[in-house]
């Protein structure tokens, strides 16, 4: 099966600094990738999507500019947040759809990202 | 706007078998989706309905009715690892998917 990973399963970090989350599909070329935050006791909140090698399309209310977004290849879309705050800690979910299935998105393991 | 409601929490017996419903009004419809989610982990895809009618896999089962712009998740022969959100998703005109707040679902021995 379709089979997405993402790396840090968590992180700490301190405010003001910028954390890097991957997201990458192992056995599939992902055309589309999607990036989800969800907050504790609350369902998933898609933020971007970024296709393969055009610029991400953000949710309203997402600042492009602290959520960077970068899908360079079919298989590789990462998320970095910068000049983090405790607010933006969360756990943040990658999926991944094929040009294939295009109905169906495999989600990754998801990041916990804790700033202090 | 589009919205998705279903409900907050459901509690049932192990063994027994319960019904999740899902109701949604959204800009188009590409597809209804049901997602398993265990605490700190991200959901699995469990059921895909684009037709009306039911679909059954094992244990579970999903129905259709786009009509009444409703959808409801089969769960039967409760076991105690079935303790998850369960969310309910609907693909919009744009296929993006549209989340539901889940539903808690507690099994209880």
């Amino acid at each position: 099966g379709a089979v997405v990973s993402q790396h840090p399963s968590w992180v700490i970090c301190k405010s003001g600094t910028s954390v890097k989350i991957e997201c990458r599909s192992l056995d599939f070329q992902a055309t589309t990738m999607f990036w989800y935050r969800q907050f504790p006791k609350q369902s998933l909140m898609l933020m971007a999507t970024s296709n393969e090698g055009s610029k991400a399309t953000y949710e309203q209310g997402v600042e492009k500019d602290k959520f960077l977004i970068n899908h360079a290849s079919l298989t590789l879309s990462t998320l970095t947040v910068t000049s983090a705050h405790p607010e933006d800690s969360s756990f943040y979910i990658c999926s991944a759809r094929s040009g294939r299935d295009f109905y169906e998105q495999y989600f990754g393991p998801g990041t916990r990202l804790t700033v202090t | 706007g589009q919205n998705i409601d279903q409900p907050t929490e459901m509690t049932a017996t192990e063994g027994a078998i319960v019904q999740i419903n899902c109701t949604y009004q959204t800009s188009g419809f590409n597809g209804l989706f049901w997602y398993q989610q265990h605490a700190g982990e991200a959901p699995t895809f469990l059921s895909y309905n684009v037709l009306d009618g039911l679909e059954e896999k094992g244990r579970f089962s999903s129905f259709l009715s786009r009509s009444k712009g409703y959808s409801y998740l089969l769960l039967k022969e409760l076991q105690m690892k079935d303790s998850a959100s369960y969310l309910c998703a609907v693909m919009d005109s744009n296929y993006q998917l549209i989340w539901g707040a889940g539903t808690k679902l507690i099994i209880k021995p």
